[in-house]
């Protein structure tokens, strides 16, 4: 299972575009990329997946390099309510899919 | 379709008790994941299940913890003899299977108190 790595704590501002990079540099050729979003007090919850380039969903966007060795989630916009915890996945098909890391701490400030 | 259903959404057990912990996955899911989580710490991987068969349970204390998913009833997550320790929030999550792109459904958490 490809492990990964991302900034513990991140601190933006109302309006803003965020960016989290995670980092998962022996990811295997079949693994998919997929990142949660956890609030106090609740499970994680998905916000977006993929396996190259870019994908974009009414939430987020994932950019995924060429050598897929690292992936970016860029939150267009974020108000207060995306204060939250981030975590990024790297998924195969042999079962333990859902390790997760320490996750970003993202908070939002007015 | 309901989502992944934890009970009790809370639970007080005194040091020494019993604690079960049940998730009913969401319909047509018949993988099941729990993790712990600490305050202010991140999840924490227990054990994975499938349908009548613990997959992997790497992550599952080797004393007093033991998790079980029947053929029929929601998947329990049981820990003998609590200590202080014990005390976090238990996630559990669903998902339909177990292939590279699948997405998993978690609960809302129980929330154990040993006292």
């Amino acid at each position: 299972l490809a492990k990964t790595t991302q900034p513990i704590s991140m601190d933006s501002y109302e309006g803003q575009e965020v960016n989290i990079t995670c980092s998962h540099n022996n990811i295997a050729t079949n693994d998919y990329i997929t990142w949660y979003q956890q609030f106090p007090s609740q499970g994680p919850r998905f916000i977006i997946q993929g396996y190259k380039t870019k994908v974009t969903n009414e939430v987020a966007s994932l950019f995924i390099p060429a050598d897929r060795k690292s992936s970016t989630l860029s939150l267009p916009r974020v108000s207060l309510s995306d204060t939250a915890v981030y975590y990024c996945l790297v998924q195969d098909n042999y079962g333990q899919n859902f390790v997760f890391g320490p996750g970003t701490r993202l908070s939002v400030l007015p | 379709n309901a989502g992944v259903m934890q009970n009790p959404r809370h639970l007080v057990r005194r040091r020494g008790q019993e604690a079960r912990l049940r998730c009913s996955p969401m319909k047509g899911h018949s993988h099941v994941y729990w993790y712990r989580q600490l305050p202010e710490e991140g999840l924490k991987f227990m054990v994975y299940l499938q349908k009548e068969n613990i997959i992997d349970e790497s992550g599952m204390p080797k004393e007093r913890f033991s998790a079980e998913f029947p053929k029929e009833g929601p998947s329990i997550l049981r820990i003998q003899q609590v200590v202080r320790g014990d005390s976090a929030a238990y996630f559990c999550a669903s998902s339909r299977d177990g292939a590279e792109d699948t997405e998993a459904f978690f609960g809302q958490g129980t929330r154990l108190t040993v006292v």
